[in-house]
């Protein structure tokens, strides 16, 4: 089944410990993004990448690291969380060439809190 | 300024009643994307349509239509005959298709949550 994978659902921790939140994808896509969402604040993008070893930063990147060492692999890293990164977060996967032609296709989100 | 406005925060209707959540959009590029998703109570985040800059043809899938209207930077989402399950938030956003800085960046707005109530 063609799917994104996050992992952990759910997180609790406390602040300064860093942890990752891990995404994979099967689908072979090229394009891989993470979200985070607020109430209010709808979806906002911390960092994408186009392609292996490729990657930008969006909106909110401050205080997240991520890395695209293979294809189907893009994890989320906090090196040193703080209560300001209490969040639902979204891992979305997309087809080569960015977002032009095709679908995001998301992960079913993980809900961090940081204590 | 934000990209994609969606100006109703929250939209109560009661069953089969129809409904349309707004979208406006900003960009200066003559090619880009157009996206509506749909997020129900459980969470996930579901694909409900793409459009392109250059396709104005509006689009009906079952009780779903979208009008895109460039001229007023609209693309707006019209619910027929609502039901309890069309219960989500509905999130517009916008992408940018061709420029250097913001390749591969999705802006999306701030949802509009529809309550359909029985």
């Amino acid at each position: 089944e063609a799917q994104v994978t996050q992992n952990p659902r759910y997180l609790i921790t406390v602040t300064g410990k860093k942890l990752t939140v891990t995404c994979s994808q099967n689908m072979n896509h090229e394009y891989m993004s993470w979200y985070r969402q607020d109430p209010g604040l709808g979806l906002r993008q911390i960092y994408y990448s186009m392609n292996v070893e490729v990657t930008d930063k969006g909106d909110v990147p401050e205080g997240y690291k991520v890395s695209r060492k293979e294809k189907r692999n893009f994890p989320l890293i906090l090196e040193s969380p703080s209560p300001n990164q209490t969040s639902l977060y979204f891992c979305a996967s997309s087809l080569g060439g960015g977002l032009y032609n095709s679908p995001l296709h998301f992960g079913n989100g993980t809900r961090l809190t940081v204590t | 300024a934000q990209k994609v406005t969606q100006a109703q925060t929250e939209i109560s209707v009661v069953e089969k009643e129809d409904v349309t959540l707004d979208c406006v959009y900003e960009t200066r590029d003559t090619t880009y994307y157009l996206f509506w998703y749909k997020q129900p109570p459980s969470g996930e985040l579901v694909f409900l349509i793409r459009r392109n800059s250059f396709d104005e043809q509006n689009e009906i899938s079952g009780r779903y239509s979208w009008n895109f209207q460039k001229s007023t930077s609209s693309f707006n989402f019209t619910i027929t005959a609502s039901q309890v399950v069309d219960s989500a938030v509905y999130f517009c956003a916008l992408s940018e298709a061709i420029r250097g800085s913001t390749l591969g960046r999705l802006y999306f707005g701030r949802g509009t949550q529809l309550t359909v109530w029985p």
